[in-house]
């Protein structure tokens, strides 16, 4: 299995720009979770999808953010308009049913808003 | 408020001895314990967990110890490798791990020859 696969693995943008964020879960998998690292406030849960639906979008800083589940195979993580404090790596990790189970993370995606 | 805090930003330890990594908890919800490895440029990896119905679990050269009355675990590595350093995390979930995980800031481990 190709694991969780995040593109594009690097942005660079400019502020006011739109940023679309994408992640293709592990085959199988019904859960998803979109995660944000800063060195401030580390490791952060912004939203989950428990079989294409969202669950909780508590953890989502703004409404510039939102998130995407369209089909169990995809997901999109979108910034509207970019601000030079979404600068980060963002994670998507995947369960196979978000039960006690380990949490699968791609490679992220490190985005740079100038 | 920092929900789960690791206090030890990095840790340094000489090939062969053993690491200790701590984490302390305040949530008295969360029920399901994990740690996660993290090489640069690459997603967490998972390491190793713990069900709070449980005091200890042990993988390997890993174990983790969860002491309930006092909101904490520890993940000790014996022996301590080349490999093991990395940035650990620790992290924890509610409601039976339907949710998300909350993580601590990680403690970054070296490894000495």
């Amino acid at each position: 299995d190709a694991g969780v696969i995040q593109s594009p693995r690097h942005e660079v943008t400019e502020m006011g720009q739109e940023v679309t964020l994408r992640c293709k879960p592990i085959s199988g998998h019904n859960s998803l979770f979109w995660y944000r690292q800063t060195m401030m406030r580390g490791l952060e849960l912004l939203i989950y999808f428990n079989n294409n639906v969202p669950i909780d979008d508590s953890g989502m800083p703004e409404d510039r953010f939102s998130a995407k589940m369209p089909n169990a195979s995809f997901s999109t993580l979108k910034i509207q308009p970019s601000e030079p404090r979404d600068s980060a790596v963002y994670f998507c990790a995947t369960t196979e049913t978000g039960g006690q189970e380990t949490q699968y993370f791609g490679p992220g995606t490190r985005l740079l808003v100038l | 408020d920092q929900q789960v805090k690791q206090n030890s930003p990095s840790l340094s330890v000489q090939e062969g001895r053993i690491s200790i990594l701590n984490c302390d908890y305040t949530n008295s919800m969360f029920d399901y314990f994990l740690w996660y490895k993290k090489y640069p440029a690459e997603g967490p990896t998972f390491l190793i967990s713990i069900s709070s119905i449980k005091d200890k679990n042990e993988d390997g050269r890993f174990t983790v110890f969860l002491n309930k009355s006092a909101k904490h675990l520890s993940l000790h590595i014996v022996p301590s490798q080349p490999g093991d350093s990395a940035v650990y995390f620790c992290a924890a979930s509610a409601g039976g791990g339907a949710d998300g995980l909350t993580f601590g800031k990680g403690t970054h481990l070296i490894i000495q020859p």
